[in-house]
């Protein structure tokens, strides 16, 4: 079984365009996480969330929200997509403070 | 607050030699450091860490790492490369009880036949 999981893998759109990622993770995990990696691969934190609750809100343009309908589930919805938006996204669990497990990630291409 | 400073984008070694990939750390509490491993077009996946105790901390693949508080580091090293090492590796430090993980920009490891 995959512990944190995310759809879709891969994922091409127009500028402009509104767009959803999934992640779902079955550990049992209470925090999860959004990362984004650019091509130079550095890991940036986005968004973390706690037991549902919103504790890591980084400098993150409006236009991505995140939403956490229960402890297991964290989605991303980006709205009017840019180019710079184009990167490899992150979903991330781990019980608060110890070691994350990350998803295999999210290939965004904004075009 | 926190940061993590690999040194060295890009690390070539001999298949068999030693592999040492560094990192430095600040932070204003008492850290919780990690290696991760990344291989193309997958997620991070811890390698070791370390949190109190031990400081010369056992990971998988051959792995391992030492806390030096003196230092501010802790580096990862490995006695023998082999050729599936090949990958991206990430230093990440945060803090006893909760603050964020903070990555380091990442070491390519290259290992050479």
């Amino acid at each position: 079984d995959t512990a944190v999981s995310q759809t879709p893998k891969y994922l091409v759109t127009q500028m402009g365009n509104d767009k959803s990622i999934k992640c779902e993770q079955n550990l049992g995990h209470d925090t999860m996480y959004w990362y984004k990696q650019d091509s130079k691969k550095f890991l940036k934190i986005m968004f973390s969330y706690n037991n549902k609750e919103l504790i890591i809100n980084e400098t993150v343009p409006n236009r991505f929200s995140p939403k956490s309908p229960d402890k297991a589930h964290l989605n991303l919805h980006i709205n009017s997509l840019e180019l710079g938006d184009s990167a490899v996204y992150f979903c991330a669990s781990s019980e608060l403070g110890n070691e994350q497990y990350f998803g295999p990630g999210t290939r965004l291409t904004v075009t | 607050a926190q940061s993590v400073t690999q040194l060295g984008s890009h690390v070539s070694v001999s298949e068999g030699a030693l592999v040492l990939l560094r990192c430095n750390y600040s932070s204003s509490v008492p850290p919780y450091l990690f290696w991760y491993v990344q291989y193309p077009n997958q997620g991070l996946q811890l390698l070791l860490k370390y949190t109190t105790g031990a400081t010369l901390v056992k990971g998988i693949n051959g792995f391992e790492a030492e806390f030096k508080k003196s230092e501010t580091s802790f580096h990862l090293t490995k006695p023998s490369a082999h050729m599936s090492d090949a990958a991206e590796y990430f230093c990440a430090v945060s803090g006893q009880g909760y603050q964020k993980v903070t990555f380091g920009t990442g070491t390519k490891l290259q290992v050479i036949p």
